[in-house]
């Protein structure tokens, strides 16, 4: 069963940069699979940021598109999210997620335990 | 404002029968994507409860079941235990947005 990880740190300067890492334990990154960032504002709902396959393939949300990056590390089995020029509104839990991606199935089947990040001077 | 829209909340008695609706559009549910749902304690990880509209994960409980017609998906949890109380969350796929779409989320609460 695989497990993810997310690391990075809790606490990012307004018009920062927000990075986090998440590890992949238990399976490949370089599967057939997508992996993904998804996050939670206070009080809020869930919302998909992006993805990426293994090739470097990326997705990403329409409005943060200008703003987000999202890479992978094959060597160390990890990918990464770095989102910029950040602001309130960008307080939230990080979650990173399998994706899997297959005609009209497209499913999150594994997460992360969730890391808060928040904005603040 | 949350793509797929689901009520706020819910409630029902140990042991009643519950359902969480989670209505989309033509680009996303009514385009025949198919619809996942998710549990969420706060503080843990959103655990996967069905996919593919009908289909639960291994472990799932068959008091869980999910169904899908037009733009629209349910959720039906039978056998309500105190353990159930949660968010749930119905998520699927936007062809206009390119990307995953959830609903707001509904409490679930167990009286």
């Amino acid at each position: 069963q695989v497990q993810l990880q997310e690391s990075g740190p809790g606490l990012v300067k307004p018009s920062g940069t927000l990075s986090l890492t998440c590890g992949v334990s238990g399976g490949s990154i370089s599967s057939s699979n997508w992996w993904s960032w998804v996050r939670q504002p206070p009080g809020k709902g869930l919302e998909w940021i992006g993805e990426i396959y293994h090739s470097g393939n990326t997705n990403y949300h329409a409005s943060l598109r200008s703003r987000v990056t999202i890479s992978v590390d094959k060597s160390n089995n990890q990918f990464s999210l770095k989102l910029s020029s950040v602001t309130a509104a960008d307080t939230a839990l990080y979650y990173c997620a399998r994706l899997i991606a297959v005609s009209v199935r497209y499913y999150f089947d594994s997460w992360g335990q969730g890391t808060l990040v928040t904005v603040s001077s | 404002q949350s793509v797929l829209t689901q009520p706020p909340s819910v409630s029902g008695a140990p042991g009643q029968r519950v359902t969480i609706s989670c209505t989309g559009s033509s680009s996303n549910i009514g385009a025949g994507y198919d619809v996942h749902w998710y549990q969420h304690l706060p503080g843990t990880a959103p655990k996967l409860l069905i996919y593919g509209n009908n289909n639960r994960p291994s472990g799932v409980p068959d008091r869980f079941s999910g169904s899908k017609s037009g733009t629209s998906a349910s959720l039906a949890i039978t056998g309500l235990q105190a353990e159930d109380e949660a968010d749930y969350y119905c998520q699927s796929y936007d062809s206009s947005l390119r990307g995953g779409v959830f609903g707001g989320g509904t409490k679930l609460t167990v009286l």
